[in-house]
């Protein structure tokens, strides 16, 4: 398996743009989430998934920001107007279930999305 | 509610020394515990768990890590530290009360600095 992908890898805006980060998980994972890294606020949980539906936004920073995932291989966090203030490492992580009695809840992440808001 | 801590932003050590990077952790259960490494410009990469059974579990690179109820610790360690292991560590707990979810809580990191 190729493992979590994410896309763009790198991407530089200016405010109030929209930004659209995409993310694969690997196949058969049924829990998704999207973690945001600073070096002020470190790894903050911004929304997870579980079979597609949203289970928990909390850590979603503002109305800026919303997650969608349409079907069990894709997910888009999308940010409008983006300010500077976004400017971090986005992170998309997957896993199995732990009722599917094949996994302890480790994670699995991508590589990550660097966004620069100018 | 689930919290891990890491006390250490910063641990420097020389190469071929043993290493440790410290983890405390509160659950209201028996928990889960997990190691991460992430080298720069890369995600997090699992390195090792400690779900049931013998405290001191080995992981990846050569790493274990040694589960202490009493004190409620999940230290890392290796033998002898390389250069390359320079990185950021994360502990991260998870309490299997909490249900099927997956859901980590990460601990604030530790940068791990290995010199010649």
């Amino acid at each position: 398996d190729a493992g979590v992908i994410q896309s763009p890898r790198h991407e530089v805006t200016e405010m109030g743009q929209e930004v659209t980060l995409r993310c694969k998980p690997i196949s058969g994972h049924d829990y998704l989430f999207w973690y945001r890294q600073t070096m002020m606020r470190g790894l903050e949980l911004l929304i997870y998934f579980n079979n597609n539906v949203p289970i928990d936004d909390s850590g979603m920073p503002e109305d800026r920001f919303s997650a969608k995932m349409p079907n069990a291989s894709f997910s888009t966090l999308k940010i409008q107007p983006s300010e500077p203030r976004d400017s971090a490492v986005y992170f998309c992580a997957s896993s199995w279930s732990i009722k599917t009695g094949e996994s302890t809840g480790e994670l699995f992440f991508g590589e990550g999305s660097r966004l620069t808001v100018l | 509610a689930q919290s891990v801590a890491q006390p250490e932003d910063q641990v420097n050590v020389a190469e071929g020394n043993p290493l440790t990077v410290k983890c405390t952790y509160s659950v209201s259960g028996n928990p889960y515990l997990f190691w991460y490494v992430q080298y720069p410009n890369r995600g997090l990469q699992f390195l090792l768990k400690y779900i049931t059974g013998d405290n001191l579990v080995k992981g990846s690179y050569g790493f274990e890590a040694e589960f202490n109820k009493s004190q409620t610790s999940f230290h890392l360690k290796k033998p002898s530290a390389l250069v390359s292991d320079s990185a950021l560590y994360f502990c991260a707990v998870r309490d299997p009360l909490t249900g099927t979810a997956s859901k980590l809580t990460f601990g604030t990191g530790t940068r791990l600095q290995v010199t010649l």
